[in-house]
This record gives structure tokens, sequence and C-alpha cells, in this order.
């Protein structure tokens, strides 16, 4: 089974900043990873994804994220955050070999909060 | 425009009461799955279908129920066996059940029971 640690609850940064989000996974078999967004009383959205290939993803939004296997880490960075940037941010994995089943594990979410 | 559409955005019932979120889907997607949200939680897989008039339960399947009569449309019923049903759902969806693929959200319904 899966798992996804976000070991930061709230993250506080001033503007222009640059921020990390850190996310790390436990699984016995590989996994794809992925970012999400989710703005307040909304869905979420998809900010990044690893499926394969270079470690270095880059998302929408100019964040980036890397994935790091022997850390089993996938953090998520941006150079320079914006007021707009603040939402909560969710790690999730996905079985790499679970057939035909896409199930997403999810993180416990972080709060950027971008202060001006 | 194509997307996933839940409603309603907010509902208020009673306890005791067994109550149905909707959620439709005009991308022509294959899988769904419905997420129950608490704070400081992340989000749990209820249910989830990878094809019409099929279904599996998720982590936390218990005091729910689903259907998959139709590729556009997954509606999640929260009976009055959950013992603990007030929080905000999200219903998902993505193009296939492959892992990797895209998963797309709706806006979400917050359920409140009193």
């Amino acid at each position: 089974a899966q798992s996804v640690t976000q070991l930061d609850s709230q993250v506080p940064v001033f503007e222009e900043a640059p921020v990390e989000l850190r996310c790390n996974y436990s699984s016995s078999v590989s996994v794809y990873l992925f970012w999400y967004v989710q703005y307040p009383n909304q869905g979420l959205q998809l900010l990044l994804k690893y499926l394969s290939g270079s470690t270095l993803v880059k998302g929408i939004n100019g964040f980036e994220a890397e994935f790091n296997k022997s850390q089993t880490s996938f953090h998520l960075r941006k150079p320079s955050v914006h007021i707009s940037d603040t939402a909560e941010y969710f790690c999730a994995v996905s079985d790499k070999y679970g057939g035909a089943t896409n199930k997403l594990i999810f993180g416990t979410g972080t709060l950027l909060a971008v202060q001006p | 425009d194509g997307g996933i559409t839940q409603s309603p955005k907010y509902l208020f019932r009673k306890e005791g009461q067994n109550v149905t979120l909707s959620c439709e889907q005009n991308l022509n997607h294959d899988a769904m799955y419905w997420y129950r949200q608490d704070p400081g939680q992340g989000l749990r897989l209820i249910y989830y279908s990878q094809i019409v008039n099929d279904f599996q339960k998720g982590d936390i399947a218990e005091g729910y129920s689903v259907s998959r009569e139709k590729k556009e449309s997954f509606p999640l019923t929260v009976t009055s066996a959950q013992k603990n049903p007030t929080a905000f759902y999200l219903c998902a969806s993505s193009i296939s059940g492959q892992g990797g693929t895209e998963a797309f959200f709706g806006q979400g319904t917050r359920l409140t029971v009193v």
C-alpha cells in the first residue's frame, strides 16, 4: 500500500520569496506522482505530474517538482511566489502497476500562505 | 465547455436522512471517483467506477452508495448509516482508469448534517 506524507500543514512566505513544499511517499512498487492545488471552496486542479523520464517536472503557474527515488520525495518549488498562489497544495501518488486502477492516494495537504 | 458539474454546492440535511449528491461530466471520461475531504485529513476515496454499470469500494465506503447507469453520471448517496457525514465531497473523472491519467475535479459539495 502507498502513503503520502506532507509534513508541513502550513507554510507562510512573503511575496516574491522562494518556496518549497515537501512531499514524501512510501510504496513497495513504482508510482506516479502528482501535485494538485485547491483554492478555497473549489475543486482540485493539476499542477504537474511525474510519470517517467526526466526527474525535474515543470508545471503550470511557474511551479516545478523534482522526483528523488532514493529519498522517496517529490518536493514542489517555486522561485518567486505571488499573493495569488495562496491555496492548499496536495501531493498524491498512484500505483504504476495497479492495472486499470487510477486510484490516487493523497497527502493531508499544505496551506501556502503568501503575505505581502 | 467540458467539465464536471457537482450539485448542489451547499447541502443541509437532518440527521438520519439519506441524501444524494449529483455529479455529471461531459468530458466523455470512462472513470469517475468520489472523494471525501475533511480538514487536516486530505482526500479519501469513497467509491470509484471504471466503466458504466460497474463500481468498486474505496477506502471509506461504509455508509455510502453509488450507481453508474450512464457514462456521464455518478451520483453518491450518503445514507443514515454514515456516522459522520458532514464533509466536503469531491467528484472526479479521468479519461480511463489507467494509472497516471489526470483526474479532473468538480467544484465540490459541502454537506452539513444537523
